[in-house]
């Protein structure tokens, strides 16, 4: 059982280059989400789906957009990287019925932009 | 979803409980009580969660008190391995599930 696999682990970006943060899990979550870590911070929220074809903003969604196309997969894409965006990222994915909801959490990607 | 305060951090003796509070007390009627841990640089960890009831599973203890404005978590036995930021989030159960951290208490074990 994967879980939920994030790629890359490391990634070392130059300012203004653009890339894609993948995200899978395999345990058909309806609920998928983005956050970032900073140094010294909890996590953030960037955008989540709540299902195929759904997708809506956190709390710092500028600079990133996202896409549903399958229940496994919620890549999250850089447009222009900005040394701002140096974070580690996560992803989390859960299901939606009352009582099952703690969220599962990949195991991070740490982003470099220089 | 509710604010939540922890202690910045707390050391346990290795072998001992850790006891983690929390205070919750704008906590609606139909939020819940989620612990999370962080062990250094991976993805957050589910531990535990309650509505109203004591709870407990495999990893932890949750003691919720009668009023429901503040939670602690127990660690029956910390080990070197439960060092970690522990993490507690309050939210409304069902639904999209936008958990929302806030910074956690920072838990070390010594030896």
């Amino acid at each position: 059982n994967a879980g939920v696999t994030q790629t890359p682990k490391f990634q070392v970006l130059k300012t203004g280059q653009s890339m894609t943060l993948q995200c899978a899990q395999d345990m058909n979550h309806e609920y998928m989400s983005w956050y970032r870590q900073d140094p010294g911070m909890g996590l953030r929220l960037i955008h989540y789906s709540v299902g195929a074809g759904i997708t809506d903003q956190g709390e710092v969604p500028n600079g990133y957009n996202v896409s549903r196309s399958t229940t496994e997969d919620f890549p999250l894409r850089l447009l222009s990287a900005a040394p701002s965006q140096t974070s580690v990222y996560f992803c989390a994915s859960s299901y939606s019925a009352p009582l099952k909801t703690e969220a599962f959490f990949g195991q991070g990607t740490r982003l470099t932009v220089v | 979803d509710a604010k939540t305060t922890q202690p910045p951090s707390m050391d346990c003796a290795e072998g001992r409980a850790a006891n983690l509070p929390c205070n919750h007390s704008t906590i609606s009627g139909n939020e819940y009580v989620y612990w999370y841990r962080q062990i250094h640089s991976q993805g957050p960890q589910y531990i535990i969660h309650g509505l109203k009831n004591n709870e407990t599973n495999e990893m932890a203890s949750l003691i919720i008190t009668e009023d429901r404005k503040s939670s602690t978590l127990i660690l029956p036995h910390a080990t070197l391995r439960d060092t970690a930021v522990y993490y507690c989030i309050v939210r409304v159960s069902g639904g999209y599930q936008k958990v929302t951290f806030g910074t956690g208490t920072k838990l070390q074990v010594i030896p």
